[in-house]
């Protein structure tokens, strides 16, 4: 089945630094959207993109939905050691189904 | 607003036993629903979704199975429990107007012993 490239797969950072992480695919897609995961719970949305090109922010996150339509990145910056957790990225397929096709995961460590 | 909730939290279940999970969405008429598994803290397989009342679609051949017996309610089910089927089960639903939106329940902790 059709896959997202997530990347990377985890991250050790200092707390104040930014963090970036992106999701690419040999697809088209229509949607893209930012999720987070802290433990033992579902994942949380943070972000939906709609338009190739588009630029959201949510507080100190950042996501764009990437002008080819095949990837987008997610920016967090001066990060806090509230921000661990695992990110995954999802999309929905140009002319796919409805259902979302989801990234691995980023699992993010924030050192303080 | 809508809400989504998922019952029990956790679960710890002989082998051979039975399952019932289920999944309940407020605010909301006639959502796709979804049931995800993700082991180990990482990745999401999609199990089942449903489209309507009746109306399962399964992603993966397993030991489970899903109902939907009403329009906001979807259950998971197994007859035997497996030591495989362990894992963190989600239940989703997809949010209507611009784009396709999931939006998760809050996890379902599942240990086969």
């Amino acid at each position: 089945g059709q896959q997202l490239n997530q990347s990377p797969q985890s991250m050790f950072i200092q707390e104040g630094e930014d963090v970036s992480m992106n999701c690419t695919s040999s697809s088209i897609f229509n949607t893209w959207l930012w999720y987070k995961q802290e433990p033992g719970e579902g994942p949380v949305l943070l972000i939906a993109l709609y338009k190739a090109g588009e630029l959201t922010s949510n507080g100190r996150l950042t996501a764009q939905f990437g002008i080819t339509r095949k990837d987008s990145f997610l920016n967090i910056s001066a990060s806090i050691p509230s921000d661990v957790g695992i990110y995954f990225c999802a999309g929905q397929l140009k002319g796919g189904s409805e259902k979302l096709v989801f990234g691995k995961g980023t699992k993010l460590t924030v050192n303080p | 607003s809508q809400t989504i909730h998922q019952w029990p939290a956790t679960l710890v279940q002989p082998v051979g036993s039975p399952l019932s999970l289920e999944c309940t969405v407020e605010g909301t008429s006639n959502p796709n629903l979804y049931w995800y598994r993700q082991a180990a803290g990482r990745g999401l397989q999609l199990l089942f979704y449903s489209v309507g009342i009746g109306q399962i679609s399964s992603e993966v051949p397993q030991n489970l199975s899903a109902s939907r017996p009403q329009d906001r309610q979807f259950i998971l089910s197994s007859k035997k429990l497996l030591l495989s089927d362990s894992g963190f089960y989600l239940c989703a639903w997809e949010g209507q107007g611009a784009g396709n939106t999931i939006y998760f329940g809050e996890g379902s902790w599942l240990t086969v012993v």
